[in-house]
């Protein structure tokens, strides 16, 4: 069954630390994207990569990194410079960038502080 | 970069009424308008989209209108039911959606009974 799995569910982060979100995806899609949805709000692009070892900035990419080292995975870390990261976090793929396919969504993650 | 604004925040109708919500977009190049549906805790999923060479489009109650020269669109859903109760959301995108979406803030659509 394809589509894409995002883990873990729920996700808490100590002060000063870095977590990493996972994103897997065995839809043979080359574009994946990562956004942040916070309560009330609509989604934010954080990160996005077209391609196997590119990716580039969203509008708030600020605190946070990826990697694309694999075409079916495209991880997000959170890293301690992002300093309000409780929030409901986004991956989604499409076939490839240019296409005007639809985008479809991960499950989410939910990060909160403890 | 692009902006969508969307309107109402909040809409409430009588079930088996028409419901409308309307986004408007600032970037002329965007190209693929999208709108998602959002349960609570749940992921947003995919009810619609229009492309810029398409002025409406429909799927049972659902249908979508773009204004290109007016830089607005908007989603239309008639004979509501309680099961269409959500967060509703409209983006934007050009480049055919390689560089991701804008989305808009939501509208939280109540259907009463």
């Amino acid at each position: 069954d394809g589509g894409i799995t995002q883990s873990p569910k729920y996700l808490f982060r100590k002060e000063g630390q870095n977590v990493t979100l996972s994103c897997e995806q065995n839809l043979n899609h080359d574009a994946m994207y990562w956004y942040r949805q916070d309560p009330g709000q609509g989604l934010r692009l954080i990160y996005y990569s077209q391609i196997v070892n590119d990716f580039q900035k969203g509008d708030i990419a600020e605190g946070y990194s990826v990697s694309r080292e694999k075409k079916e995975s495209f991880p997000l870390t959170v890293t301690s410079a992002q300093k309000n990261p409780t929030a409901f976090y986004l991956c989604a793929s499409i076939p490839a960038g240019g296409s005007n396919q639809p985008q479809h969504f991960g499950d989410g993650t939910r990060l909160s502080i403890l | 970069g692009e902006n969508v604004e969307q309107h109402p925040s909040t809409l409430s109708v009588q079930e088996g009424d028409s419901a409308v919500i309307k986004c408007t977009y600032s970037d002329s190049a965007s190209n693929y308008f999208p709108w998602y549906k959002q349960e609570l805790g749940k992921r947003p999923q995919l009810i619609i989209d229009i492309r810029s060479n398409v002025g409406e489009k429909k799927d049972q109650r659902i249908a979508v209108t773009l204004n290109k020269t007016a830089k607005h669109f908007s989603l239309h859903i008639t004979e509501t039911q309680p099961e269409d109760s959500a967060v509703y959301f409209c983006a934007a995108s050009s480049g055919g959606g390689a560089d991701g979406l804008t989305f808009g803030k939501g509208t939280h659509l109540i259907i009463q009974p």
